[in-house]
């Protein structure tokens, strides 16, 4: 059975860090793509990172570009968000998201639960 | 910053059918593939519709996908009251490079 399990969330000052760990299980972790999607509290889903298989492709959402750092250990079946500089519109669920394995389409096929970032003095 | 517009609700009585619409532009649902998730209160989005009309297994065939020029519909028959929640469209944009969501319709069942 997949599984993706989100931790690391909490609360934390403006400007401040926070990193976000993502286990996997159930599947060949080394083989998918992975994904960062959040959720600010009452709105829609916003796409945030995506980082290929081996680690060597990344791609940011512009909202978080320079902030934050997708990054992952196939070794540890894991994938991570270390989130710099925060701000309060960062509060948000984020959620580890399974990429498809297709050649022709983009989607995701699995999602973990979901940890809460608040950003608040 | 969601690119692919959504109406905000939908509903219908049980038994209806109802029609999410969701508009998008040439780099994304002009280019690529449209997958669809259902969100039910308090938690994670499941994957409903992937490729723009194929269902993963386990899927009701109630909920069907369809995808003409920049804009994809989801339509779900037979309404069922265990329906009622939040539906996102999504694609990847080729300009952005990276996922592009829609605005999301919460769908009540009256």
């Amino acid at each position: 059975e997949v599984q993706l399990v989100e931790s690391g969330g909490g609360l934390v000052q403006p400007g401040g860090s926070l990193r976000l760990s993502c286990a996997a299980s159930g599947f060949t972790f080394s083989s998918f793509e992975m994904n960062w999607v959040r959720q600010a509290p009452g709105k829609g889903l916003e796409w945030v990172s995506y980082i290929s298989s081996s680690g060597s492709i990344i791609f940011y959402a512009d909202s978080v570009k320079g902030r934050f750092t997708i990054s992952r250990d196939n070794a540890k079946n894991s994938v991570y968000l270390q989130m710099n500089s925060l701000r309060a519109e960062d509060t948000a669920v984020y959620y580890c998201a399974r990429e498809a394995k297709s050649y022709t389409d983009n989607y995701f096929d699995y999602w973990g639960q979901g940890t809460l970032v608040t950003v608040s003095a | 910053q969601s690119v692919l517009t959504q109406p905000p609700s939908a509903s219908g009585t049980p038994g209806q059918r109802v029609t999410i619409s969701c508009s998008g532009s040439s780099s994304n649902i002009g280019s690529n593939t449209v997958s669809w998730y259902q969100q039910l209160p308090g938690t994670a989005p499941k994957l409903l519709i992937y490729s723009n009309d194929e269902r993963p297994s386990g899927v009701p065939d109630r909920f069907s996908g369809s995808k003409s020029g920049t804009s994809a519909s989801l339509a779900i028959s037979g309404l069922q009251s265990e329906d009622e929640a939040d539906y996102y469209c999504a694609a990847w944009d080729d300009s952005l490079n990276g996922y592009v969501f829609g605005t999301g319709t919460k769908v009540t069942v009256l």
